[in-house]
């Protein structure tokens, strides 16, 4: 099972550059999800999804687009990269809360974007 | 707003022994669910325990259990006969109401198992 498949793991950018994160489930989730894991902030909600064509703003989502095209696929793009990105990012997954409220979020491996 | 705070930046155990990790939440939901993570060095995030507000019961699973408190809005996590695999970050969560999808982490605590 690939479960939650995030791509790449590592990347460099230059200030200003733009790039895109890739994630896909393979789990049929309708719920999806990127995170922003920071030294002593814990994870921290960037955007997330409950279906394709829907997308809502989390805790930080300033600098980040998302779209939902399709259940499988929910990507993160940085539009315009600043050093204050320099984090890891983390996509994640999980059934809907109304149809298994104990369901628990499945991540991907994580994404480490050092941005200069 | 929910909140989640992990007041216990590091902690450390001797193998064999438990150990218990805090965290407390806030939230004006009485329907809410609590989730702890593990985060070993390698950076995967490994879903370990659930527990729901109306449920009557501790949850536990193998050698973790949850001591859930919810008069005092708390939700340790409690593992018992520490191994030194047990070593990593441990974060709580929680996602407030069967509505919202959105789970809201902790700052972590890390967990040093020593032999």
């Amino acid at each position: 099972n690939a479960g939650v498949t995030q791509t790449p793991k590592f990347q460099v950018l230059k200030t200003g550059q733009s790039m895109t994160l890739q994630c896909a489930q393979d789990m049929n989730h309708e719920y999806m999800s990127w995170y922003r894991q920071d030294p002593g902030m814990g994870l921290r909600l960037i955007h997330y999804s409950v279906g394709a064509g829907i997308t809502d703003q989390g805790e930080v989502p300033n600098g980040y687009n998302v779209s939902r095209s399709t259940t499988e696929d929910f990507p993160l793009r940085l539009l315009s990269a600043a050093p204050s990105q320099t984090s890891v990012y983390f996509c994640a997954s999980s059934l809907l809360a109304v149809s298994s409220y104990n369901s628990p979020l499945h991540f991907g491996n994580g994404t480490r974007l050092t941005v200069t | 707003a929910q909140k989640i705070t992990q007041t216990q930046p590091g902690m450390f155990v001797q193998e064999k022994e438990a150990v218990t990790l805090d965290c407390t939440y806030d939230t004006s939901d009485q329907s809410y669910g609590l989730f702890w993570y593990k985060q070993p060095s390698s950076g995967e995030m490994i879903f370990l325990i659930y527990q729901g507000s109306y449920d009557e019961q501790n949850a536990t699973e193998g050698r973790y259990s949850l001591n859930f408190q919810k008069a005092r809005k708390s939700a340790n996590l409690v593992i018992s006969a520490s191994q030194l695999g047990d070593s990593a970050m441990y974060f709580c969560a929680m996602r407030e109401g069967w509505s919202t999808d959105k789970l809201i982490f902790g700052t972590g605590t890390r967990l040093q198992v020593f032999p």
